[in-house]
């Protein structure tokens, strides 16, 4: 089973700043990699995929980067409604499995 | 527009099996993809559980595996998850969605507490 980690756990950042989340691999997922977003009480939705696709309806300021074993998402400039929880996600194996997440909070 | 609703008791006797259904409108099962679950204990991460495809093949999280089974009803325009002998630690909120071409989760339904108590 592949291992994601997510750092950091938490990230506070003031509206209008840069947020960059990483993602690791316990070993390679080539860029089969996707980022959630996913606010309380709702169902997770999908960002990115193939490490660096924005979704359908996904703002530019949301961009992912990275393969092999490590990635980011980087989103430009935080709006109100980006604070939430992000994980990444490696369908490159099965089982597919999650990252533990990231919470970014308001500073 | 491609919706999913998942449906189920919300309140599970340990040792007991729980089941949910997840049903699909906008989109024919048949055509296509794997159709999955996925749960999230309170407070906690994103767990996949299993996914199945329309002919019915499938696969499992190797972790709950001996516990879980996942079927498809075509004909329903469903698909439905057994998870047996639960405990407490299977308290969460489940799940349903579709894996799309990329085998990422695309959509997803709002997803069902199910709590397990006594």
């Amino acid at each position: 089973e592949i291992v994601m980690m997510q750092s950091p756990a938490t990230l506070s950042v003031s509206p209008g700043e840069r947020a960059t989340l990483s993602c690791r691999a316990s070993q390679s997922v080539s860029s089969n990699l996707a980022w959630y977003q996913q606010k309380p009480g709702q169902a997770p939705r999908l960002l990115i995929y193939g490490a660096s696709t924005r979704a359908t309806g996904i703002p530019a300021r949301f961009s992912g980067s990275g393969s092999g074993t490590e990635f980011t998402l980087t989103i430009s400039s935080l709006q109100s409604e980006d604070f939430a929880v992000y994980y990444c996600q490696q369908y490159n194996n099965w089982p597919l499995t999650f990252g533990g997440g990231t919470k970014v909070e308001i500073k | 527009q491609v919706q999913l609703q998942e449906s189920g008791p919300g309140l599970v006797k340990p040792s007991e099996t729980l089941s949910l259904t997840c049903a699909v409108s906008g989109y024919s099962i048949s055509s296509g993809y794997y159709w999955g679950w996925i749960r999230q204990p309170p407070g906690k991460g994103l767990e996949w559980i299993g996914s199945i495809y329309h002919s019915g093949s499938t696969y499992y999280n190797p972790s709950l595996k001996s516990r879980v089974t996942i079927s498809v009803d075509t004909s329903k325009n469903q698909f439905s998850l057994k998870l047996s002998s639960v405990t407490a630690a299977d308290t969460a909120v489940y799940y349903c969605a579709r894996l799309g071409i990329v085998v990422v989760f695309d959509y997803w339904g709002q997803g069902t507490l199910v709590t397990v108590s006594s």
